[in-house]
């Protein structure tokens, strides 16, 4: 089955500064990447996705990039602030049929202000 | 309209006990996931129901059934709670032809 890595497991950064977060994927079949931000104690809420026939997706300061060939994507949050700590996820799944999401084991980034 | 709802938001059983997490979405959704969080850990499916009277075994079954019992029904029951089965479960739901899944707010169940 599909196997999903997320790097770092924790991120620290100064406000202001850009957070990276990283995700490997092992089904080429895969062809849709969300990402979900999860507050302590709520649901997951996607902030960002990307299908596999996209390249790059920029909603204001959240940008994900995919890279099919080397099987990675990464989500790129600019000019960070104190709301934007929270633990996020990746995920993939194929998008057809069984649409279940394998999901990364998460980053927890925090914000300083 | 409610999304996805679950029911109960908590849960505290002993060793051996069994109970049935409800999961509800009014959005005319065909699909519906049971996931369960472990502490640091993202996601893992348990179950996965594509339509009415359909369903399928994701990645962590053991211990668990479900039963899809409409369209906007979807429940998941543990037979004999074990202490492993501690931990949040999340309902999903998507519509045909879309990527996007909705949560519902997570059951956090413990097990003594």
């Amino acid at each position: 089955g599909e196997n999903v890595e997320q790097h770092p497991s924790t991120l620290s950064v100064q406000e202001g500064d850009s957070a990276v977060i990283k995700c490997t994927y092992s089904d080429s079949a895969s062809n849709y990447f969300p990402w979900y931000k999860q507050e302590l104690g709520k649901r997951p809420q996607l902030i960002i996705d990307i299908r596999s026939n996209v390249g790059e997706k920029k909603d204001q300061r959240i940008a994900v990039t995919l890279n099919k060939t080397a099987k990675h994507f990464s989500l790129h949050i600019t000019e960070t602030q104190p709301e934007d700590s929270a633990v996020y996820f990746c995920a993939s799944s194929r998008g057809t049929g069984r649409r279940a999401l394998t999901f990364g084991s998460g980053t927890r980034l925090q914000v300083q202000p | 309209n409610a999304g996805v709802t679950q029911t109960p938001k908590f849960q505290v059983l002993k060793t051996g006990q069994s109970m049935t997490l409800q999961c509800a979405q009014d959005m005319n959704h065909n699909s519906m996931y049971w996931y369960r969080q472990d502490p640091g850990m993202g996601l893992r499916l348990i179950y996965y129901s594509a339509s009415e009277g359909t369903t399928d075994k994701g990645e962590v079954p053991n211990g668990y059934n479900v039963s899809r019992l409409n369209k906007r029904e979807f429940s998941l029951r543990l037979e004999s709670a074990a202490p492993s089965q501690t931990s949040v479960y999340f309902c999903a739901s998507n519509r045909d032809q879309a990527y996007e899944q909705y949560f519902g707010p997570g059951t956090r169940l413990t097990v003594t």
